[in-house]
Order: C-alpha cells, then sequence, then structure tokens
C-alpha cells in the first residue's frame, strides 16, 4: 500500500511563504514522490516530482528529508490562486502506473 | 484542443438508466486513465489504457462498469443500470509516456454523476 500521511488542512497568508508536509516512511528506494492540487470544481492538476534530489519548478519546490521518509512541498508566495487539496503520492519505480491520492491536505489562503 | 475534454460536465441519471461518459485526451497520449472521486475523497484509480489496450482494469468497481478505447485515442466509460452509490465525478487522465511512474497526467475536469 503506497500510503503517505499529509494534515487535514493548513492555512497561509497571501504573499507568504507555505510548507506543507509529507510523511512518506515505508518508502523504498525506487519510489518517487508526486504531488498535485486539486482547485475546486476541477481535475488534479500536476506540481511536481521527484526521487532524491531536492526540485524547484515554476510552480513550487520539493525538499525530500536526506532518508526520504519525508517531504515538503514550498510556495513561495502564496496567492489567492493557490487554495486547493493538494495531494503528496507515492509511486513505486518500474511501471507502477497508478495514483493513490488519499485525502490530502486543503490549503486555505488568506487576503 | 490543448487539454483533455471530457462530456458531458454533469450527468443526472435515473437509478437503472445507463450512461456513458467520453473522454478526449490530448492529442498523440499514449497513457489513459479512468479515475472515480466521491464527495469529500480523493480520486480513486479505475482502469488504464496504452494506446487501444486496457492494461489494467483492476478498479473497476462491479461489472456494470465498461471502458474502451477502440481507435488508442478517445474513450468512453459505460456504467450500465446506474445505482445510487455510482454518484461521483469520474475523471479522465492522459499521459504521452506509456506506463509510469515519473511524468505528469493531465487530467480533465471530470463528468459528475448524480443517480437519483
Amino acid at each position: 500500500d503506497a500510503k503517505t500521511t499529509q494534515p487535514n488542512s493548513m492555512e497561509s497568508n497571501e504573499e507568504e511563504p507555505v510548507h506543507l508536509p509529507c510523511n512518506h516512511s515505508t518508502i523504498s528506494g525506487t519510489d518517487y514522490i508526486h504531488w498535485y492540487r486539486q482547485l475546486p470544481s476541477q481535475g488534479p492538476e500536476y506540481v511536481i516530482h521527484g526521487l532524491t534530489s531536492n526540485v524547484n519548478n515554476r510552480m513550487a519546490s520539493l525538499a525530500i528529508a536526506e532518508d526520504r521518509k519525508s517531504s515538503t512541498l514550498i510556495l513561495h508566495r502564496a496567492t489567492l490562486r493557490d487554495a486547493a487539496v493538494y495531494y503528496c503520492i507515492r509511486i513505486a519505480g518500474g511501471s507502477n502506473y497508478k495514483l493513490t491520492f488519499g485525502k490530502g491536505t486543503l490549503l486555505t489562503v488568506n487576503p | 484542443g490543448a487539454g483533455v475534454s471530457q462530456s458531458p460536465r454533469y450527468k443526472v441519471a435515473k437509478r437503472g438508466q445507463d450512461v456513458a461518459l467520453r473522454c478526449d485526451p490530448i492529442s498523440g497520449h499514449v497513457s489513459l486513465f479512468w479515475y472515480q472521486q466521491a464527495l469529500g475523497q480523493g480520486p480513486e484509480f479505475l482502469t488504464y489504457f496504452q494506446n487501444e489496450a486496457q492494461l489494467d482494469k483492476s478498479g473497476l468497481p462491479s461489472d456494470r462498469f465498461f471502458a474502451e478505447r477502440p481507435e488508442g485515442s478517445v474513450s468512453t466509460l459505460k456504467i450500465q443500470r446506474t445505482q445510487q452509490e455510482d454518484s461521483a465525478v469520474y475523471l479522465c487522465a492522459s499521459s504521452p509516456r506509456a506506463g509510469g511512474p515519473a511524468g505528469e497526467l493531465f487530467f480533465g475536469e471530470g463528468s459528475r454523476l448524480t443517480v437519483l
């Protein structure tokens, strides 16, 4: 079971950084960490993914702990448009193509 | 189109009716997935196609659910004799890659099915 643990909800203020944590203590060496987010009434949207090293893209940064048992999605400056459910997903290496979403973290951004 | 397109966006069916939900993936995408999302829950995997081949249908809840992708592009999810527990948002996703895991899936906005 590709399980991750996230807080049910978090709150942030606009223009401030947001750190969304995820625990995946049973991760194996070939498992990837993917983050998706889902805005209200929309399908999930890919945010970022990584294996071992920290990753940056135009949307966010992903910091992966050295032991890989946890990771943090970092939004550098939250906007109102970032209010969404954020899903941290562990995907086994090889040919595993299924995303197991869980309930995610509901991020509220205050103006 | 530029993204994954699903139709209808909303469907209301009476219990016992058959429904068909359509997905137009991004042109050229090899992989196509269907997910089911109940209210307040994360999406759950239903089935996976690589081109026209249905490689995994382990997530389909019952034999009332059937999916096809006959020409390796458009896909249809059919639900026969709908039940109230089938009420959910049905999400389609596509990917230019075969299989996984690295790389992003592109999701449509979903088809919301309400069974009365």
